[in-house]
């Protein structure tokens, strides 16, 4: 059974840094891109960015492009998202997804969520 | 970027109904057209990708149609765990977009 597991979520003050992480399990990690989509309370979803399986290829949304990285280590299947310069904007429950290729298309399963909150 | 709209916002339908939900991109995407479902608390579930896909698991009763800016997805006969929220997403280009939900709600 695939498993994704996020973390890493926090309070964090405007202009800090964040990194969460994603662990996966049941599914042979370096086969899948994986992306990074938030949801701000109460509102729709905003993909942030995808990372192909070998993790040389990676996308952003211009909303946090320059202030966010994705990476992945396919030795810990882990997927990381380094958040810098953060705004208040970027508040949300930040959900980690499995692609159902090597390349970034469509999500699914994802997780449970980490939850960021950006504020003063 | 490709905005996606969806309409209506919200329906209200009763246990049977046949609901249908649109997406319209605006440039055309091909087929590159998912639809996931929310339920409350949860985090999203992919039903549909290509347009009419069906993911692995989900019910037939869920059907997608449609090309290039215009998409649909219909649930033929309501079931009382389909009330949920649902949003399009286009992976035609980078970045990619979801469209704003449609909820659909009991009756």
């Amino acid at each position: 059974e695939v498993q994704l597991l996020e973390s890493g979520g926090a309070l964090v003050q405007p202009g800090g840094s964040l990194r969460l992480s994603c662990a996966a399990s049941g599914f042979t990690f370096t086969d899948y891109a994986m992306s990074w989509v938030r949801q701000a309370p109460g509102k729709g979803l905003e993909w942030v960015s995808g990372v192909s399986g070998s993790g040389g290829t990676t996308y952003y949304a211009d909303s946090v492009k320059g202030r966010f990285t994705i990476s992945r280590d396919n030795f810990k299947n882990t997927l990381y998202l380094q958040m810098n310069s953060l705004r208040a904007e970027d508040t949300a429950l930040y959900y980690c997804a499995k692609d159902q290729g090597s390349t970034v298309n469509y999500f699914d399963p994802w997780g449970q969520g980490t939850l960021v909150t950006v504020s003063s | 970027d490709i905005q996606m709209t969806q309409t209506p916002s919200s329906v209200s339908a009763s246990v049977g109904d046949r609901v249908t939900i649109t997406c319209r991109a605006s440039q055309g995407i091909s087929s590159w057209l998912a639809w996931y479902q929310q339920k409350p608390g949860k985090a999203p579930k992919l039903l549909i990708y290509a347009v009419s896909r069906l993911q692995s698991g989900v019910p037939s009763r869920f059907s997608g149609s449609g090309s290039a800016t215009d998409f649909t997805l219909t649930i033929s006969s309501l079931q009382p765990e389909d009330f949920a929220t649902y949003y399009c997403q286009q992976a035609n280009s980078f970045p990619y977009t979801f469209g704003p939900g449609t909820k659909v709600e009991i009756k």
